[in-house]
């Protein structure tokens, strides 16, 4: 079992839809939990951070990290066909350690 | 205020060579860790420097070796080049002092091995 899952897709959306990106994790001292969205030919580009378990939200986009079952989602509102991009979830256990990724999930939204 | 810049941006090399490459951290960043992206995955860690010496390493053989300078740039070496370590390279940068503040990555060197 690796040790951060997420659905590969490709997921493909009409624009104004709302988006939910998921990851499930097996490590119970991951804390820390990044979502980061990556263009072509492109570094990942952070999102949203979050510490431990509840919700974060910034502008059309909500992070929601439930520990208890160890599920982080990624939720766009009105998306927009600029958000069409692979997402990335990311976890680590301490603010020093190395950051484990998820394979990512491919998102196209469709004007 | 410039980011994480890497060089070079695209590199083709061939089955046994070696290959160095190089990251800038974003500024006030001190730092740098190393990771590497196939095609269609996610970025695996490599290694992190911090006061120029490795602090962390992933499962990549020793053919992998790094440096960090007293600027905080650093260097990724892979010798014995294999088809397999075609990807991108990512490097990341933060700051110790801010630990709870997340990585900020470059956009890579894609490396294509022949």
């Amino acid at each position: 079992q690796k040790e951060v899952e997420q659905d590969p897709g490709p997921l493909s959306v009409p624009e104004g839809a709302i988006v939910s990106l998921n990851c499930t994790y097996s490590n119970s001292a991951f804390q820390y939990f990044m979502w980061y969205r990556q263009y072509s030919r492109k570094g990942p580009e952070l999102l949203m951070y979050t510490y431990s378990s509840g919700n974060k939200e910034d502008g059309r986009f909500t992070a929601q990290v439930d520990k208890s079952s160890k599920y982080i989602s990624l939720f766009i509102r009105d998306s927009q066909p600029s958000d069409s991009a692979t997402y990335l979830c990311a976890m680590r256990e301490t603010s020093y350690d190395k950051v484990i990724f998820g394979p990512g999930t491919s998102l196209s939204v469709i004007p | 205020d410039a980011g994480v810049t890497q060089s070079p941006t695209h590199l083709i090399k061939t089955r046994g060579q070696q290959v160095t490459l190089r990251c800038s951290p974003k500024s006030g960043h001190d730092t740098v860790s190393w990771y590497q992206q196939a095609l269609g995955q996610g970025p695996q860690f490599i290694f992190q420097y911090y006061e120029e010496e490795e602090r962390q390493r992933g499962n990549f053989p020793d053919r992998f070796s790094g440096h960090q300078f007293p600027n905080y740039s650093s260097e990724l070496n892979v010798n014995a080049l294999l088809l397999g370590d075609s990807a991108l390279y990512l490097c990341a940068s933060s700051n110790r002092q801010y630990s709870n503040q997340p990585q900020h990555f470059g956009d890579g060197t894609r490396l294509s091995i022949l």
